[in-house]
């Protein structure tokens, strides 16, 4: 089983439309990566949460970490097609082993 | 900008083949990684390192070995391809430590290796 689940597994959302990805942890989350992936390219860095309750912002990105809910969500505010590739979630284990979730797939629609 | 460059973004090899896979990151950090990732499996760490010489398995290192002989470069082999390995393969790499410590993993653009 994945340490890291994401919800939904796929979005297709109307332009302009808001929506939530989640990412809960079977551990302790001490800390949380978004990335976002274009399809067939390398993962982009969205940002970095390191302590519960953060919350972060990056033009219509907003992601935040509950750590005791072991769960972080990243939500975007009136969608654009730009905005659409595979997003995923990432923490650590012990030393510096890095792992990620299975990734949501988002399509905007124009 | 940090910049992790992999040699090839597009490899057909045949079944039986030695594959290498380079990847070289130019920001001296001491951690890099390969993943790989496969339709609704996410990315799966293969191996990765975090010094010269060193080396740790990750999840799924079977099929494959790792070589770091230069701090910025770090090259996934496969000794014997096999059309299970089939894959986009990731390189990253990291300075040492943790999230927690406010490390950022860095990405190259991936390696798309078809087996045939």
């Amino acid at each position: 089983s994945q340490e890291l689940e994401q919800s939904p597994q796929s979005l297709i959302v109307q332009e302009g439309k808001n929506l939530t990805i989640n990412c809960t942890s079977s551990k302790t989350l001490y800390g949380l990566y978004w990335y976002k992936q274009k399809y067939g390219e390398g993962l982009i860095f969205l940002m970095m949460l390191q302590k519960g309750g953060e919350e972060k912002s990056h033009e219509k990105i907003t992601a935040k970490l509950d750590e005791k809910k072991q769960q972080s969500s990243l939500h975007i505010t009136a969608s654009q097609p730009s905005h659409a590739g595979i997003y995923l979630c990432g923490a650590d284990r012990t030393g510096n082993q890095f792992y990620f979730g299975t990734g949501t797939s988002l399509t905007v629609i124009p | 900008d940090v910049k992790v460059t992999q040699s090839s973004r597009y490899l057909v090899k045949r079944t039986g083949e030695k594959v290498f896979l380079e990847c070289v990151q130019d920001m001296d950090h001491e951690n890099m990684f390969w993943y790989r990732q496969d339709p609704g499996l996410g990315l799966r760490l293969i191996y990765f390192s975090y010094d010269v010489k060193m080396k740790e398995k990750g999840d799924i290192p079977e099929g494959y070995s790792v070589s770091r002989e230069k701090k910025e470069r770090f090259s996934l082999i496969l000794e014997s391809a096999s059309t299970n390995q089939t894959s986009m393969y990731l390189c990253a790499s990291s300075r040492l430590g943790q999230v927690r410590s406010g490390n950022t993993i860095y990405f190259g653009e991936g390696s798309w290796l078809t087996v045939v």
